[in-house]
């Protein structure tokens, strides 16, 4: 169990560049989440995958914003046209089925800052 | 739509002694979890306990435990024999049990100062 890995871990864009996450989940984890954190805030969810498929999608992921996990595994969150507004850090959470289940375990996070 | 506040944006507590954290949610649903994650300075957020609804049993785990009041709608934290690795951000958050077990909702969070 090597944890949740989120890569990078700090990005800095001029405004209108498309910027790419990527996060590993834990290996046995079927459940993949993704989540955005503003400062002073809780974080607030965007998407959920479960195994390949998105299951759930906030209405926070503007059609700017797209998300995939080809194959179940890692996963990719894209921003297209980035905007000021999006500087936020971007989280990452998996978690499995079974007696664990609604325990959701955290990458540290992918800071993203807008110019 | 779920809901959950935590009105103490920031707290401290002297080494060794207990401090209690607040959290209140709305929700409608009657199966649901709840948990307390904490989130050092730059580091990642990890889970401090999780109260399932349907138990009526107050979760513990080692110094931390909860005071859990469904009617109430609420949901503290007790930390006891505080230390300095303690120093944090604490997150309440809720879960819907049934439905695709998806998304967690926070609470904005109360920064907790341990003092030596």
């Amino acid at each position: 169990d090597t944890g949740v890995s989120q890569d990078p871990r700090h990005k800095i864009t001029k405004r209108g560049q498309n910027v790419t996450f990527r996060c590993d989940p834990i290996s046995e984890h079927n459940r993949l989440y993704w989540y955005r954190q503003t400062l002073g805030q809780g974080p607030e969810f965007l998407t959920y995958f479960q195994n390949e498929a998105q299951l759930e999608k906030s209405r926070l992921l503007s059609d700017r914003f797209s998300a995939e996990r080809p194959k179940g595994s890692f996963s990719t969150l894209e921003i297209q046209r980035t905007e000021q507004g999006d500087s936020a850090m971007y989280l990452c959470a998996s978690s499995a089925s079974g007696t664990r289940i609604g325990i959701q375990y955290f990458g540290a996070g992918t800071r993203l800052s807008v110019l | 739509a779920q809901t959950v506040t935590q009105s103490q944006p920031e707290m401290s507590v002297q080494e060794a002694e207990t401090v209690t954290l607040s959290c209140t949610y709305d929700t409608s649903e009657s199966n649901y979890y709840l948990f307390w994650y904490k989130q050092p300075p730059s580091r990642q957020m990890i889970l401090v306990i999780r109260q399932e609804a349907y138990k009526q049993q107050n979760a513990t785990e080692n110094r931390f435990s909860v005071n859990f009041q469904k009617a109430a709608k609420s949901f503290s934290l007790k930390i006891s024999d505080s230390q300095l690795g303690d120093t944090a951000m604490y997150f309440c958050a809720f879960m819907n049990y049934g439905g695709s077990q998806g998304n967690l909702i926070f609470g904005k969070g109360t920064k907790l100062s341990v003092k030596p």
